[in-house]
């Protein structure tokens, strides 16, 4: 089981370019990782997922190096909207609770 | 449009009462998932489902029950076991298991009286 480790709280200013980390030092051959948002009340939403290297789309990228033990987001330009909860996972498709494990996330908070 | 239907928003439950939370997807999804969430935590996961009449428990099983007759529905009871059931609960569904995206509901939010 690869156990995922994020900072706790990050703050930024709008228009900023925002990066966080996610550790995932056990991570398995056939695990991808996987970025949710989560506002207060809501369930969280798929940002982003990868296996290697870079992927991006509208909202964000996701860089993961090539040892794969750690990946970042990278939310480009910020708004006070993006404040919200991050949450890192790692797992595989073979399906079971192996990376069903949230923890606790990363809070952002945008100030203007 | 598709997704991911819970129900009610709000509950309250009495001590010593069962309560079902309902959870409807049509994303014609096979895996769904049911999770707990506290003041400040992450979400840990109850019970979830890989197929139609099968489900294993998640990590806080104990004082909850699931059942899945129908591949769009996944309710979830809340039993009078469960001594600690004020919570955010929220649902999901994934096309399949492990790491595949899942998409999740807008919670119900459950309180005891």
């Amino acid at each position: 089981l690869a156990k995922t480790t994020q900072p706790i709280s990050m703050d930024s200013y709008e228009g900023q370019e925002v990066n966080i980390t996610c550790s995932h030092n056990n991570i398995a051959t056939n695990d991808y990782i996987t970025w949710y948002q989560q506002f207060p009340s809501q369930g969280p939403r798929f940002i982003i997922q990868g296996y290697k290297t870079k992927v991006t789309n509208e909202v964000a990228s996701l860089f993961i190096p090539a040892d794969r033990k750690s990946s970042t987001l990278s939310l480009p330009r910020v708004s006070l909207s993006d404040t919200a909860v991050y949450y890192c996972l790692v797992g595989d498709e073979g399906g079971g609770a192996d990376g069903l494990t949230f923890g606790k996330g990363t809070h952002l908070i945008i100030q203007p | 449009d598709g997704g991911i239907t819970q129900s009610p928003k709000y509950l309250f439950r009495k001590e010593g009462q069962n309560v079902t939370l309902s959870c409807e997807q049509n994303l014609n999804h096979d895996a769904m998932y049911w999770y707990r969430q506290d003041p400040g935590q992450g979400l840990r996961l109850i019970y979830y489902s890989q197929i139609v009449n099968d489900f294993q428990k998640g990590d806080i099983a104990e004082g909850y029950s699931v059942s899945r007759e129908k591949k769009e529905s996944f309710p979830l009871t809340v039993t009078s076991a469960q001594k600690n059931p004020t919570a955010f609960y929220l649902c999901a569904s994934s096309k399949g298991g492990g790491n595949q995206p899942q998409h999740f509901g807008d919670g119900t939010r459950l309180s005891i009286l």
